[in-house]
Order: structure tokens, then C-alpha cells, then sequence
């Protein structure tokens, strides 16, 4: 099986401007999550989805979103980039039998 | 929600010296995962461990669940440069979703 796959892998942008990540889970995954990585932070957790659905969120603000396709493709939507958003963006996939998950290699963002 | 603690942040040792991290939760878990992250990479799925007192081993890597189920440890055994990376332990929130929470990881750097 093809593994999660992220687009683009790296990405520069303003303070200001606004950014789009993709994110293909492993085919027959339904579960797509995101985090958030720094390293200050460490792995933080954005969001779950699951059949279109978000299912959790983490403590990021409003600015952060997603959305599901029916094909279990993934993207986040960061509005109004901050200069902190600057980060290792990942998405994993995981499958309701076994909840290991499947991490991307990872979008890098920078915001000038 | 249900957070993780993993200690120690970092740690160096000398090629053929051994490594543990801890993993450990307030509260029982009911299952705990771990990753490795190599230096550039993404995190990587190592193991699942679900019973109370569980040990499993992976070549030099032996991983332990507690007895109360509110601990873990990833030990190796004389580390070698390619064991370099950083160590994450992942345990559910105890939402409904169960989502999985990483610790802040342990980063490891073998010296030759």
C-alpha cells in the first residue's frame, strides 16, 4: 500500500497570508488526524477527522481548520499566518481495526 | 484531556551504552503506543502495549507497560548510531474518541 502522502512538503509564506496543507491517508483509512510539530512543543494535536467528521479538536485557535473529503483526503486551512505558526505540519492515518498510526513525511511551513 | 509526561527530554550516551525513557499518566491508560522519529523524518510506528504488566521486545528494544497500566518504558540495549532519533510514547485522552496524545519525546544521540 501506498503510504500518507502530504502537499507540498515545504512552504513559505507572510505574515498575514493564509495556507492550504493537504493530506492523502493509506487507502482504507477513514481516520485522518493532524499535529502540530515544534521544537519547543513537541507534538501538538489540531484535529481528528473521520467520515468527513471532525471528531476532536485540540487547543489551537479558530484560525486552525479542516475538512474531510468523502475519499478521506484531508487538508487544514491556517488563516491570518502568524510568524509562531512556523512549523512541521503532519498528518497521520490510521484504521478503526488497529489504531497505530501512519504519519506523512510532513509539510514545512515557514511564515516571514 | 488525559496528557502524558516523558522524561528525560534528552539524552547522550556513548555507542554500546544502554537508554531507557519513561512514559508516565495520572490516570490508567488503556493502552499506550511508541514512535521514533529519526533526525529529518517522521514519527514511525514501534509498538503497541495494551495488558497490565506487558513486556515485548524488538531486537535491543524492550518496552514495558506498568502494572497499574499508568506507566511505560522503552529500554535499548547497547544503542547503536543508527538508534539515534527521539522516542515518543502516545497514550488515548480517554475521550470518546480515544484519541492518542504524545509525550514531548526523548531525544537520543549515540556517540561513535
Amino acid at each position: 500500500k501506498a503510504g500518507v502522502t502530504q502537499t507540498p512538503r515545504y512552504l513559505i509564506k507572510t505574515r498575514g497570508q493564509q495556507v492550504t496543507l493537504s493530506c492523502s491517508p493509506i487507502s482504507g483509512h477513514r481516520s485522518v488526524s493532524w499535529y502540530q510539530q515544534t521544537p519547543g512543543q513537541g507534538l501538538q494535536f489540531l484535529f481528528e477527522y473521520f467520515s468527513e467528521t471532525q471528531r476532536n479538536k485540540g487547543n489551537f485557535p479558530g484560525r486552525f481548520s479542516g475538512r474531510q473529503f468523502s475519499n478521506s483526503r484531508s487538508e487544514m486551512n491556517v488563516s491570518t499566518l502568524e510568524l509562531g505558526d512556523s512549523a512541521l505540519y503532519l498528518c497521520a492515518s490510521s484504521s478503526p481495526v488497529q489504531y497505530e498510526q501512519y504519519f506523512g513525511p510532513g509539510t514545512r511551513l515557514t511564515v516571514t | 484531556g488525559q496528557q502524558v509526561m516523558q522524561i528525560p527530554q534528552y539524552q547522550h550516551v556513548q555507542e554500546g551504552e544502554d537508554f531507557t525513557t519513561y512514559c508516565n499518566s495520572s490516570t490508567t491508560l488503556s493502552n499506550i503506543q511508541w514512535y521514533k522519529q529519526r533526525p529529518g523524518g517522521h514519527p514511525v510506528f514501534l509498538i503497541q502495549l495494551v495488558k497490565s504488566g506487558e513486556v515485548k521486545k524488538q531486537k535491543r528494544l524492550t518496552f514495558q507497560f506498568g502494572e497499574a497500566k499508568k506507566n511505560s518504558s522503552l529500554h535499548i540495549t547497547a544503542t547503536q548510531t543508527t538508534d539515534v532519533g527521539t522516542y515518543f510514547c502516545a497514550g488515548p485522552d480517554g475521550g470518546s474518541n480515544n484519541d492518542m496524545r504524545f509525550g514531548a519525546g526523548t531525544r537520543l544521540t549515540v556517540k561513535p
